[in-house]
């Protein structure tokens, strides 16, 4: 299983920015998948999920703000982060959710780094 | 929101000795179906998560025999017998019940 995100970058606030995650090593299609974000020295902070059947849902921080999709052709997962915050900086991870139970998380990327500023 | 408390900020450990973090839900993790959905990971430094004890007590394929994890519907324990200096990072306790999924604030171990 590999999970490799990328798109990460700087971000003026109110921008936005679209974030892939390139999966490989299993049947990308069968698979729910999870966003989860860490802000610089903090802890794991949960953002989005989509099941296998692109049924999606977010947290409340970022409802309305990002779109989790997803491209089963292209085994590749997205989030698109519109009206960015400085708030919203931090290194995002993309997960696996585990066949049987997807709200788990058994696999994950080693993140790709957003930070907004001016 | 359901919350995650966790506890010790941080622990300091011996070589050989063991460890136990804390982690307290804000609400019981017991859904219908009998199973208590309390996680547990470790974030290695400069590393991504990594899944160690699935359900509150069955161990991940991987994961050495030193980690257990035990608990009741809100209050859990996971414990690192004979800790090694591989060990080292910050554990996270979470609740897969419920959206949104939680996570505890996490509990660094260091190695003395």
């Amino acid at each position: 299983v590999q999970l490799v995100e990328s798109g990460g970058g700087l971000v003026q606030p109110g921008k936005s920015l679209k974030l892939s995650c390139s999966a490989s090593g299993f049947t990308f299609s069968s698979y729910g998948m999870h966003w989860i974000r860490q802000a610089p020295g903090k802890g794991l902070d949960w953002v989005a999920y989509i099941s296998s059947s692109s049924g999606t849902v977010y947290a409340d921080a970022v409802k309305g703000r990002f779109t989790i999709s997803r491209d089963n052709a292209k085994n590749t997962l997205y989030l698109q982060l519109n009206s960015l915050k400085s708030e919203d900086t931090a290194i995002y991870y993309c997960a696996r959710g585990y066949r049987y139970n997807p709200h788990v998380m058994d696999a994950w990327g080693q993140g790709a780094s957003v930070t907004v500023s001016s | 929101d359901i919350v995650l408390t966790q506890a010790p900020l941080s622990v300091s450990v011996t070589p050989g000795e063991s460890a136990s973090i804390s982690c307290r839900s804000s609400k019981s993790l017991l859904s219908s179906k009998g199973i208590t959905s309390l996680y547990w990971y470790l974030q290695k430094p400069g590393k991504s998560p990594q899944l160690l004890i699935y359900r509150m007590s069955n161990l991940a394929s991987g994961v050495p025999d030193r980690f257990s994890g035990s608990g009741s519907e809100t209050d859990f324990t996971l414990k690192i017998s004979k800790v090694e200096t591989e060990d080292v990072g910050v554990y996270y306790c979470a609740q897969f019940l419920e959206y949104p999924l939680t996570f505890g604030s996490g509990t660094k171990l260091e190695i003395k």
